[in-house]
């Protein structure tokens, strides 16, 4: 059980343009998701929690414009990056948690973004 | 205050052996610590998790010791398999900080055959 579902898992985009990134709690009701980025061989730089029904509360330095998340239902959020920058190629993974903060976080397989 | 500290940054163990992953925090509010496991290209995935109410939790190979006294916890993975090359990070969340997991910077292990 606790399957959260990331797709695209890879996508390749050309400068400019918006990518839309979704993540879906398959067997479960997400009260909150997080948004990560993860650089190679580094830990996860989270970027946003995003809360059912409430605006996402960004990290310090992450550009709300830039990386818009919607949370529009217990099983989806979604990451749009806008106006993507080949700065932005990187690996964002997201997260998924039906309880309280001492329950465990159920990670989707990532999304490799490339931005030519 | 929210940093939690792991070591080391990689290790290499001979299959069979005993691979050891130590993590220190100092926020004494964190009450709930997970190990999680990721392979390349993938996201990562719980192993195993405790809270602080017990000082040990085994499942299979795996085991989380802690200390809270010296805040620290660690991961001991028994008799270590090729299988379990991967990286390791350790993570620590509270009821407060809106609930965040803070992670440790990762350890990459390899199981030499």
């Amino acid at each position: 059980g606790a399957v959260v579902s990331q797709h695209p898992s890879w996508v390749i985009c050309k400068s400019g343009t918006s990518v839309k990134i979704e993540c879906r709690s398959l067997d479960f009701q997400a009260t909150t998701m997080f948004w990560y980025r993860q650089f190679p061989k580094q830990s996860l730089m989270l970027m946003a929690t995003s809360n059912e029904g409430s605006k996402a509360t960004y990290e310090q330095g992450v550009e709300k414009d830039k990386f818009l998340i919607n949370h529009a239902s217990l099983t989806l959020s979604t990451l749009t990056v806008t106006s993507a920058h080949p700065e932005d190629s990187s690996f964002y993974i997201c997260s998924a948690r039906y309880n309280s903060y001492n329950s465990p976080l159920h990670f989707g397989n990532g999304t490799r973004l490339t931005v030519t | 205050q929210q940093q939690v500290k792991q070591s080391p940054q990689s290790l290499i163990v001979q299959k069979g052996g005993i691979s050891i992953i130590n993590c220190a925090y100092e926020n004494t509010a964190f009450d709930y610590f997970p190990w999680y496991q990721q392979f390349p290209g993938k996201g990562p995935a719980l192993l195993i998790a405790i809270r602080p109410d017990v000082s040990e939790k085994k499942e299979g190979r795996f085991t989380i010791s802690f200390n809270k006294s010296a805040k620290q916890f660690s991961l001991h993975i028994m008799d270590s398999q090729p299988g379990d090359s991967a990286t390791y990070f350790c993570a620590a969340s509270s009821n407060t900080n809106a609930g965040k997991s803070t992670f440790g910077d990762g350890t990459t292990l390899t199981v030499k055959p």
